[in-house]
């Protein structure tokens, strides 16, 4: 969806150096997610936030921080990367309408730790 | 927690021929959402299912919702190669009305 962009969209990067993902979106949403796709392994949520201040751990944040710098932007960060954090990474929004949410994604960042 | 299981994990199929991907939960589920990834893409929201029993068509697809609302499926008929991707199922109703995805079924389709 081009209301929700990522970058970088690809990411080459070292064991132990630090690095960012980020996450803008136009649509207004007060949700954003992270999630990480893996093959076979389906989406697996890392992190999620209702609003600026409300960040929440998903089912895999070992190893993950997040940041809420402002309504649209949602950043992921890997302290000190490491190989099996290699996957492709998908933030979402959504309008926060309780059971009756729905997801936007965007375009997907993949990473990849030598 | 909240699970949702999805099989098969592959499809593959000649174009034409039909398609179904199935997903059960663990719990009783607020409503069942599907999503279609194209390859090299991202999840794409395809459908909302949220009554009882409840049955919706897109074209060829076919979405139900059971009526325990545990289970719901996906039929595709008559294949196109159009169709190819990964179909997620998503569970609605787990905690702080978060999504649980299904593991996806991937399906291919032969010219």
């Amino acid at each position: 969806d081009a209301d929700v962009t990522q970058t970088p969209r690809n990411r080459i990067t070292k064991t132990g150096k630090r690095i960012m993902l980020e996450c803008s979106q136009t649509k207004g949403h007060d949700r954003m997610y992270w999630y990480r796709q893996d093959p076979g392994l389906g989406l697996r949520l890392i992190y999620y936030s209702f609003d600026v201040k409300d960040i929440n751990k998903g089912e895999i944040s070992d190893g993950y921080s997040v940041s809420r710098q402002a309504q649209a932007k949602f950043s992921l960060s890997l302290e000190s990367a490491i190989p099996n954090q290699t996957a492709l990474y998908f933030c979402a929004t959504s309008k926060g309408l309780g059971d009756l949410d729905t997801q936007y994604f965007g375009p997907g960042t993949r990473l990849t730790v030598l | 927690g909240q699970q949702v299981m999805q099989i098969p994990q592959y499809q593959h199929v000649q174009e034409g021929e039909d398609f179904t991907t199935y997903c059960n939960s663990s719990t009783t589920l607020s409503n069942i959402q599907w999503y279609k990834q194209r390859p090299g893409g991202h999840p794409v929201f395809l459908i909302q299912l949220v009554k009882s029993g409840e049955v919706k068509k897109q074209k060829r697809l076919t979405f139900q919702f059971g009526e325990a609302k545990k289970n719901s499926s996906l039929h595709i008929t008559a294949t196109q190669t159009t169709d190819v991707g990964t179909y997620f199922c998503a569970g609605g109703g787990g905690s702080n009305y978060k999504l649980t995805f299904g593991k996806g079924t991937l399906l291919t389709v032969n010219p």
